[in-house]
């Protein structure tokens, strides 16, 4: 039974450029969650997702970043126009639709905007 | 606005004895409370988790104590042994929302 992957685990791009984080979900896990982490940071909420919906996106910044969940593959959390503020370690988790129960995460993906 | 705040950013703790943990929260919403471990490059991977419901939780050497009126609560780790050495995160949610996390407390066990 794998559990919660994400792709790539180190990702380089140049500012202007567009970031694209995959993150595919223990089996029969709905929900999906991506966290940021800063260098000596807490992990910080950004969007919570269920299969074609998004619960809660009060933590994505307005402006260049999205996610999605679709029915068929993985979630994907897009960064239009990278900048150097955007290097951070990015984690998604995942838990089934059941209330009050753990998330599982991934080992994240570590982007570096050069 | 930190709803889950852990106050420690380190902690350094003799092998064999007692690991302390702390965390506060201010949403009186929150029902469910989780701790979570984390080695440097890895995602974090999920120790022990409370319900409201509850006042403590044990599972082998790792204890969650929840103190409602307090808004408070600890993970004890007994005895403490070298591959403990990790940032602990104190995370929680109220029924169907997200998961928040603290900041996190780096502990280090001392040979």
């Amino acid at each position: 039974n794998a559990g919660v992957m994400q792709n790539p685990r180190h990702l380089v791009r140049r500012r202007g450029q567009e970031a694209r984080l995959r993150c595919s979900p223990m089996k029969g896990h709905s929900h999906v969650y991506w966290y940021r982490q800063l260098p000596e940071e807490g992990l910080k909420f950004m969007v919570y997702l269920q299969k074609e919906n998004i619960i809660d996106e009060s933590g994505m910044p307005k402006e260049r970043f999205s996610a999605e969940f679709p029915k068929e593959g993985p979630s994907i959390l897009r960064i239009q126009q990278v900048v150097r503020g955007d290097s951070a370690a990015y984690f998604c988790a995942s838990s089934p639709q059941v209330p009050n129960t753990e998330a599982f995460f991934g080992q994240g993906t570590r982007l570096t905007v050069v | 606005d930190q709803q889950v705040k852990q106050n420690s950013p380190s902690l350094s703790v003799q092998e064999g004895r007692i690991s302390i943990l702390n965390c506060d929260y201010t949403n009186s919403m929150f029902d469910y409370f989780l701790w979570y471990k984390k080695y440097p490059a890895e995602g974090p991977t999920f120790l022990i988790s409370i319900s409201s419901i509850k006042d403590k939780n044990e599972d082998g050497r790792f204890t969650v104590f929840l103190n409602k009126s307090a808004k408070h609560l600890s993970l004890h780790i007994v005895p403490s042994q070298p591959g403990d050495s990790a940032v602990y995160f104190c995370a929680a949610s109220a029924r169907d929302d997200k998961i928040i996390f603290g900041k996190g407390t780096r502990l280090h066990i001392l040979p």
